[in-house]
């Protein structure tokens, strides 16, 4: 199975600041790279899929990149309702693997 | 609007059996691939099941395989998990998505407490 290594396990940030979330493959996923947010008591959603692509409907600030094994989520400009865990996931092969998780606080 | 609706969570002795139901509406259930993804407490996600569009292929991690079964009704647009020889370590919310790889949307979940 590919193991997704994720850091930090949590960070806070300040209103406005621009923050990055690494995720570490233990093999090549060809961009095969998706990103989720879960707020507090709620299921998932999908913000980025195929390491960059924009899920519809969330916001501009959210981005992604990566290649070959390293990946990251960054969001240009922290927001009270960005407050949440984020977790990635490869969607290169099965079985479908996730990072542990970030906790992101608004500082 | 795309939904998708957990039932059938609760709690339940070790060894024992309980079903899970996830009505979906707003798509075209036929079409899709389904997943159960779960969710242990404070923890993080693990993939548990998928079933192919007609229901003729199922994929499973070993840490379920043989116990539980994934299945669904397109008649009316609904998945199942049929869990068996539950253990303490299946304790967690449950997830119906949406898809293959990845999962484009997600239930509400529903809770399933294993314990004596």
């Amino acid at each position: 199975d590919i193991q997704m290594t994720q850091s930090p396990a949590s960070l806070s940030a300040s209103l406005g600041e621009t923050v990055s979330i690494e995720c570490l493959a233990s093999e090549g996923i060809s961009n095969d790279l998706a990103w989720y947010q879960q707020k507090s008591g709620k299921s998932p959603q999908l913000l980025i899929y195929a390491a960059s692509r924009l899920q519809d409907g969330v916001p501009s600030r959210f981005s992604g990149s990566g290649s070959g094994t390293r990946y990251s989520l960054k969001i240009s400009g922290m927001q009270p309702e960005d407050e949440a865990d984020y977790f990635c996931q490869q969607s290169y092969k099965y079985p479908p693997t996730f990072g542990a998780g970030t906790k992101l606080e608004l500082k | 609007e795309v939904q998708l609706v957990e039932s059938g969570g609760g709690l339940v002795q070790p060894g024992r059996s309980l079903k899970l139901s996830c009505a979906a509406s707003g798509f075209t259930f036929s079409n899709y691939y389904m997943a159960w993804v779960r969710q242990a407490p404070k923890k993080g996600l693990e993939w548990v099941a998928t079933i192919s569009t007609s229901g003729s292929r199922t994929y499973y991690p070993d840490s379920v395989k043989g116990r539980f079964t994934i299945s669904r009704d397109n008649a009316k647009s609904s998945l199942y998990l049929q869990m068996n020889s539950l253990k303490s370590e299946d304790t967690a919310t449950y997830y119906c998505a949406r898809g293959y790889n990845p999962f484009a949307y997600w239930g509400q979940g529903t809770l399933v407490t294993v314990s004596s």
